[in-house]
């Protein structure tokens, strides 16, 4: 049970260039999200998703895009990389969207953008 | 979203217990307070949860007052490794089920 996974670890673009950030959990959870995290800052929570096939937007979704075509993965898209994206990227995963579940974190991806 | 306001740092001794406090005036009935912490270069884990009665596991307790705006995460005897940032947040319940994080507590445990 390897829990939340995210790849890659660090990654460094150029401004105006597109990635995925991949984020995949092996606990059938049904909540995914992701956030971002700025030097010295709390996390903002960009997207987040209650199950496969509905997505919906954070405090933070402009220059992100999601899907959710899988229980298990929950990658976060780039469209033209600015360097305002320079962060770390965090996944999170629960049981389902209740009060009461536990949200349980990749470890993060440094995306640096030049 | 519900907001939680708490203190940006906090000192403790090393082995005497910690109280990190929390305010949640906006509150709602639904809402369920949780704590976690981040330690240096790694993502936030899980500490503790709850939404009325004071609540207790193996890494801490949770104080919730009787009104629900405020709450305290107590640790019992802290340890350098307990250094961390600290954060209380409401997670809504229902359709989006989001987790709103603060600034959180900057938490400093000394020898």
């Amino acid at each position: 049970n390897a829990g939340v996974t995210q790849t890659p670890k660090f990654q460094v673009l150029k401004t105006g260039q597109s990635m995925t950030l991949q984020c995949a959990q092996d606990m059938n959870h049904e909540y995914m999200s992701w956030y971002r995290q700025d030097p010295g800052m709390g996390l903002r929570l960009i997207h987040y998703s209650v199950g496969a096939g509905i997505t919906d937007q954070g405090e933070v979704p402009n220059g992100y895009n999601v899907s959710r075509s899988t229980t298990e993965d929950f990658p976060l898209r780039l469209l033209s990389a600015a360097p305002s994206q320079t962060s770390v990227y965090f996944c999170a995963s629960s049981p389902r969207s209740a009060g009461g579940d536990t949200q349980y974190f990749g470890p993060g991806t440094r995306l640096t953008v030049l | 979203d519900a907001k939680t306001t708490q203190p940006n740092s906090m000192e403790s001794n090393e082995e005497e217990p910690v109280h990190l406090p929390c305010n949640h005036s906006t509150i709602s009935g639904t809402d369920y307070i949780h704590w976690y912490r981040q330690l240096p270069s790694q993502g936030p884990e899980y500490v503790i949860h709850g939404l009325t009665s004071n609540v207790n596991n193996r890494m801490a307790s949770l104080a919730i007052a009787e009104d629900r705006k405020s709450s305290t995460l107590i640790l019992h005897r802290a340890t350098l490794r307990d250094a961390a940032v600290y954060y209380c947040i409401l997670r809504e319940s229902g359709n989006t089920g989001k987790l709103i994080f603060g600034q959180g507590t900057t938490l400093q445990v000394k020898p």
